[in-house]
């Protein structure tokens, strides 16, 4: 079955420590995203990326940084820098081919605490 | 900017009563509109989408959602609440073909048995 998988599910951090967030999907999408959820704040876009090799950054992206090697794979790394990042975070994915309308898959989540 | 509110970010609804959850839009043209559900600890489900033609959009699980111009809404409705309906749900807006999607905060559903 094609789909998201992020892992692992729940990840704790230490203060001062890096951790990296694994995304992965098989569904052949261009485009790569990730969001930050905190509650009653909805969904934050961290970065972005629609295609190999190249990344955006969203609305917050301080703290974090991204790779995108491989059209199936999106790591987001929660750096030091981050001062707050206990947060759920989800990965999703999208076709950017015609028609340009299409809607975001999502992954389950990892759910980072910082300890 | 372009933005997304959701009217409630708590709706309770006896189990087998209409569901209601509003979703108003800013946006000078005609975007594309999309709602989500979100189970606890899980990632966004897709229920519907309107992006052109029928402006009454069904989904999945009974769930349809009506795109008013006039009004800039595209408030989500079901006929009759289940328990299984119990989740958060997302409104989200693309406005054009190349933006990104903007979520609005979510509303919680509860159901009451």
């Amino acid at each position: 079955d094609g789909g998201i998988t992020q892992s692992p599910k729940y990840l704790f951090r230490k203060e001062g420590q890096n951790v990296t967030l694994s995304c992965e999907q098989n569904l052949n999408h261009d485009a790569m995203y990730w969001y930050r959820q905190d509650p009653g704040q909805g969904l934050r876009l961290i970065y972005y990326s629609q295609i190999v090799n190249d990344f955006q950054k969203g609305d917050i992206a301080e703290g974090y940084s991204v790779s995108r090697e491989k059209k199936e794979s999106f790591p987001l790394t929660v750096t030091s820098a981050q001062k707050n990042p206990t947060a759920f975070y989800l990965c999703a994915s999208s076709i950017e081919r015609e028609p340009l309308y299409n809607e975001q898959f999502f992954g389950p989540g990892t759910r980072l605490t910082v300890l | 900017a372009q933005s997304v509110t959701q009217l409630g970010s708590h709706v309770s609804v006896s189990e087998g009563a209409l569901v209601l959850l509003r979703c108003n839009y800013s946006s000078s043209v005609p975007p594309y509109l999309f709602w989500y559900v979100q189970y606890p600890n899980q990632g966004l489900q897709l229920l519907l989408k309107y992006t052109t033609g029928a402006t009454l959009v069904k989904g999945i699980n009974g769930f349809e959602a009506e795109f008013k111009k006039s009004e800039t809404s595209f408030h989500l409705t079901k006929p009759s609440a289940h328990m299984s309906d119990a989740a958060e749900y997302f409104c989200a807006v693309k406005k054009t073909s190349y933006d990104k999607v903007i979520f609005g905060p979510g509303t919680s559903l509860s159901v009451i048995p």
